[in-house]
């Protein structure tokens, strides 16, 4: 009964490579979301999207791109990954996107070689 | 610029006193506040939210209070167990949009 789920769990890989994470979420919610956490532990906002608007942080580089076949699915898609995109990606999802709970996935840790 | 500060330093307290983790924030009307639990190699969860007309929220053990004239949010644990060693965030969301903004995260470690 997992709410939101991430593949994989784990993703090594090598500089310049194309790689995707998947999330999927089974709460029936509208808003879906991903996130960032360094080495450091700060959790930052990568996108907010449902289904009527895509709002990407600024700082996101446009390697990144999000990816929703359907209101469950919110997949990331990474181009020319580089060192620096070695992170913790989480995925999450709320119900309006209206500022209330959000509920997260179990990361995806993305190491690049 | 906007900043969401917590307290980096883990805090370390004995089994069954009251935890107190501060939240402090500048240049944000934040219309909610949050507190969520992350525990290693885990995703966040949610603990509690609070609105900004509200002073103060319980669930169970927990307790936030909410601040707009200084800017902060405080989060208690009361008679604090082993269980609840953790790191915990706090979240803003800057007006009725959707995008939340994380702190830090306090690391607590509640010793037997």
């Amino acid at each position: 009964d997992t709410a939101v789920s991430q593949t994989p769990k784990y993703l090594v890989t090598q500089m310049g490579n194309d790689k995707s994470i998947k999330c999927e979420q089974n709460l029936g919610h509208d808003t879906m979301y991903w996130y960032k956490q360094d080495s450091k532990k700060f959790l930052k906002i990568m996108f907010s999207y449902n289904n009527k608007e895509l709002i990407i942080n600024e700082t996101v580089p446009n390697r990144f791109s999000p990816k929703s076949p359907d209101k469950a699915h919110l997949n990331l898609h990474i181009n020319s990954l580089e060192l620096g995109d070695s992170a913790v990606y989480f995925c999450a999802s709320s119900y309006s996107g209206r500022g209330e709970t959000q509920y997260f996935g179990p990361g995806t840790r993305l190491l690049v070689l | 610029s906007q900043k969401i500060e917590q307290n980096s330093e883990a805090l370390n307290i004995q089994e069954g006193k009251t935890a107190t983790l501060t939240c402090n924030y500048t240049n944000y009307s934040p219309a909610y506040l949050q507190w969520y639990r992350q525990d290693p190699g885990r995703g966040p969860v949610f603990l509690l939210l609070i609105r900004e007309n509200e002073k103060e929220k319980r669930k169970e053990r927990l307790k936030v209070t909410f601040d707009t004239t200084l800017k902060q949010s405080l989060f208690h644990i009361t008679a604090s167990q082993p269980a609840d060693s953790a790191t915990y965030l706090c979240a803003l969301t800057k007006d009725a949009g959707n995008m939340l903004t994380f702190g830090g995260g306090t690391r607590l470690m509640v010793k037997p």
